[in-house]
């Protein structure tokens, strides 16, 4: 069981928003930044989110991010099909000394 | 540009030890904190280990600590991982991943990831 939860799936129909959650405590998500990774079947990781809600170069505006206390959301409009995927949020534990991944959404575009 | 190549996956023995390397290019390798992040099927990313840009500090998930050992030789651009008493859950995928900065405190992050090597431990 992971110290950081996300819903294990996610579905929306292209156009859509849609939102993935993540949920951790005070000593992960509350107190540090939060990355998120996007993970299509068969191929490495690739960052989407970095210090909360930046985005690096190259990963569309339609990502987005809001953090309240020890949660997270990661929002996808405008869902595309290559937007199927699994994503991950991920935040540093200064109890554990650990970078604390979430077990992972698997989004799937309808 | 930044490149990340891991090499060393095989198929070992329950109780057996391997060595995971990872060739890094394109980029001021000793200036940078690189991490070891794993991912089995069904059971998601895991986090491995991470050691600073000058091999003085490193840190470890629970479920490897004194078993892996995470070192780099900055002279030859290379990062290791060495892998003793294995066991059939330590099975994955293992990635290297770049930090962008030089992780001596810890609260550093994967950012650019190689491909992979596959560790698969079974008798």
């Amino acid at each position: 069981q992971s110290v950081v939860i996300q819903p294990h799936s996610a579905s929306g129909t292209p156009g859509q928003r849609v939102t993935i959650s993540c949920s951790g405590s005070s000593s992960n998500i509350g107190g540090n930044y939060v990355y998120w990774y996007q993970q299509v079947p068969g191929t490495a990781p690739k960052l989407l989110i970095y210090g909360d809600n930046q985005r690096p170069s190259g990963v569309p505006d339609r990502f987005s991010v809001s953090k309240s206390g020890t949660s997270v959301s990661l929002a996808i409009s405008g869902l595309r099909s290559e937007d199927e995927a699994e994503y991950y949020c991920a935040s540093w534990d200064d109890t554990l000394t650990n970078v604390v991944f979430g077990g992972g959404t698997k989004l799937t575009v309808l | 540009q930044v490149q990340l190549v891991e090499s060393g996956g095989s198929v070992v023995q329950p109780g057996g030890s391997l060595r995971l390397s990872c060739a890094g290019s394109g980029f001021s390798f000793s200036s940078f904190g690189i991490h070891w992040v794993r991912y089995a099927p069904g059971k998601g990313l895991e986090w491995v280990a991470v050691i600073s840009s000058d091999g003085t500090k490193k840190f470890y998930a629970d479920s490897v600590k004194g078993r892996f050992t995470i070192s780099r030789d900055n002279s030859r651009n290379t990062l290791s991982l060495q892998l003793n008493s294995l066991r059939g859950d330590d099975t994955a995928l293992y990635y290297c991943a770049r930090s962008w900065g030089h992780c001596l405190g810890g609260q550093c992050y994967p950012n650019d990831w190689g491909q992979g090597t596959l560790v698969t431990v079974a008798s």
